[in-house]
């Protein structure tokens, strides 16, 4: 398994602004990956970041929006640009544990950032 | 088309019993893995238990167990002697080999003393 802290644990911004969220691992892994968690709803996954590549998005998130950086293979930081009270959720961060074959791999969350947009 | 189905939004136990929830999947892909997650209302993701598609054993890990009928494509999760502490959401998810972890909407267990 691995230990994955995330800063802030949660946050109340003023719409318009940006705040950046760390996700810091205590292994060095090639893969992590950012999820957003809307009120009441599943996990969506907004993008793979890569050590040394541009993230990867999903559909429906942009790089402007969700600036990811990826300096390390233990540190990330995801940025929730220009807020709207829509963007109001729980954003993790999670990496991958290998299993041995594509299809096995574990994936292991940090805590959570809860993030409300007034 | 739906990738993982939890068709039980919220379920009731009553502490000490065993609750089974379900999860069915679709995929055509022969190497495949099945994961579940607890979520508390703090917000974490915890793992759970995991299940290969090539494992001819159910999964078992302390209290849990997962119910693999391959055939019938579902993965069901069984928690024996529920405690108090296991009221939570419970998410499955599956992943292939183009290894995107998909989840489904989770059910919503509450223990009852």
């Amino acid at each position: 398994s691995a230990v994955i802290s995330q800063k802030p644990s949660r946050d109340i911004c003023q719409r318009g602004t940006s705040l950046t969220i760390q996700c810091q691992v205590d292994s060095q892994v090639t893969m992590m990956f950012w999820y957003r968690q809307q009120p009441g709803q599943s996990l969506t996954l907004i993008a793979t970041a890569n050590q040394g590549s541009e993230a990867t998005y999903e559909s429906g998130f942009v790089i402007d929006k969700f600036p990811i950086s990826r300096p390390n293979l233990t540190f990330s930081t995801l940025t929730v640009s220009n807020m709207s009270p829509e963007d109001s959720s729980i954003y993790l961060c999670s990496v991958d544990i290998a299993g041995g074959w594509y299809g096995t791999d574990t994936q292991y969350f940090g805590p959570g950032t809860r993030l409300t947009v007034l | 088309a739906q990738k993982i189905t939890q068709t039980q939004p919220g379920m009731f136990v009553q502490e000490k019993e065993a609750v089974t929830l379900d999860c069915t999947y679709d995929t055509s892909d022969p190497s495949y893995g099945l994961f579940w997650y607890k979520q508390p209302s703090s917000g974490e993701m915890i793992f759970l238990i995991y299940q290969g598609s090539y494992d001819q054993q159910n999964a078992t890990e302390g209290r849990y167990s997962l119910n693999f009928q391959k055939a019938r494509k579902s993965a069901n999760l069984v928690i024996s002697a529920s405690q108090l502490g296991d009221s939570a959401m419970y998410f499955c998810a599956m992943r292939e080999s183009d290894n995107d972890m998909r989840f489904g909407a989770g059910t919503r267990l509450t223990v009852k003393p």
